[in-house]
């Protein structure tokens, strides 16, 4: 068993539509908590981080942590077709960068 | 340019030849980060250099993996007797650290994809 499990699906949407993203993980240990944002072909980039539990909001973008459950999640409301991307779940038991990466779910938000 | 970049953008090899990759990371930045995502995985974490420190090799899946960095700069990640299971896109990040995630500044290069036959 992976300790990260994402939903590769890909997963498609109306632009508009609330898109729900989420990972579980079994590494209690785990304190910082990412979500990337990723393009074909292109690297990674930082869209929320969350420390331990609770709830953060930036814009559209909503990242939720259950550590009772190991479970997070990420929303994203009023999605529009340049939300069209990969996003992965990552996550460290220290504040550094050697994280645990979920497989990512691919995202497509149709016009 | 302002942005990471790493070299080559490709690269094809046969099985148990040596290859090196390279990344550029933003002057200034004092960490740099190796990952590899292959295909249907998540990114996976290879090794870190901060500053002067000892770089942290605990990511790297065998010895034929080791990487460098000269001057502070361009780090170089080398893959010996390269084997069918190392292709991948082999990415770097370059990270002006902050005091954490909240406050620091982190970009990945485009990454080298890399097929071994």
């Amino acid at each position: 068993q992976k300790e990260v499990e994402q939903d590769p699906g890909p997963l498609s949407v109306p632009e508009g539509a609330i898109v729900s993203l989420n990972c579980t993980y079994s590494n209690s240990a785990f304190q910082y908590f990412m979500w990337y944002r990723q393009y074909s072909r292109k690297g990674p980039e930082l869209l929320m981080y969350t420390y331990s539990s609770g709830n953060k909001e930036d814009g559209r973008f909503t990242a939720q942590v259950d550590k009772s459950s190991k479970y997070i999640s990420l929303f994203i409301r009023d999605s529009q077709p340049s939300d069209s991307a990969t996003y992965l779940c990552a996550m460290s038991p220290s504040n550094d960068y050697k994280l645990s990466f979920g497989a990512g779910t691919t995202v497509t938000v149709r016009a | 340019g302002a942005g990471v970049s790493q070299s080559p953008s490709n690269k094809v090899t046969e099985k148990g030849k040596d290859v090196e990759l390279r990344c550029d990371p933003i002057s200034g930045h004092t960490a740099l980060y190796w990952y590899r995502q292959s295909l249907g995985q998540g990114l996976e974490f290879l090794i870190y250099f901060q500053g002067n420190s000892a770089p942290d090799k605990s990511g790297l899946p065998s010895d034929r993996f080791s990487a460098e960095r000269t001057g502070g700069s361009v780090s170089t990640l080398t893959i010996q007797r390269t084997q069918q299971e190392d292709s991948a896109v082999y990415l770097c990040a370059s990270i002006r650290l902050a005091g954490g995630p909240r406050g620091d500044t982190q970009y990945f290069g485009p990454g080298t994809r890399l097929t071994v036959l």
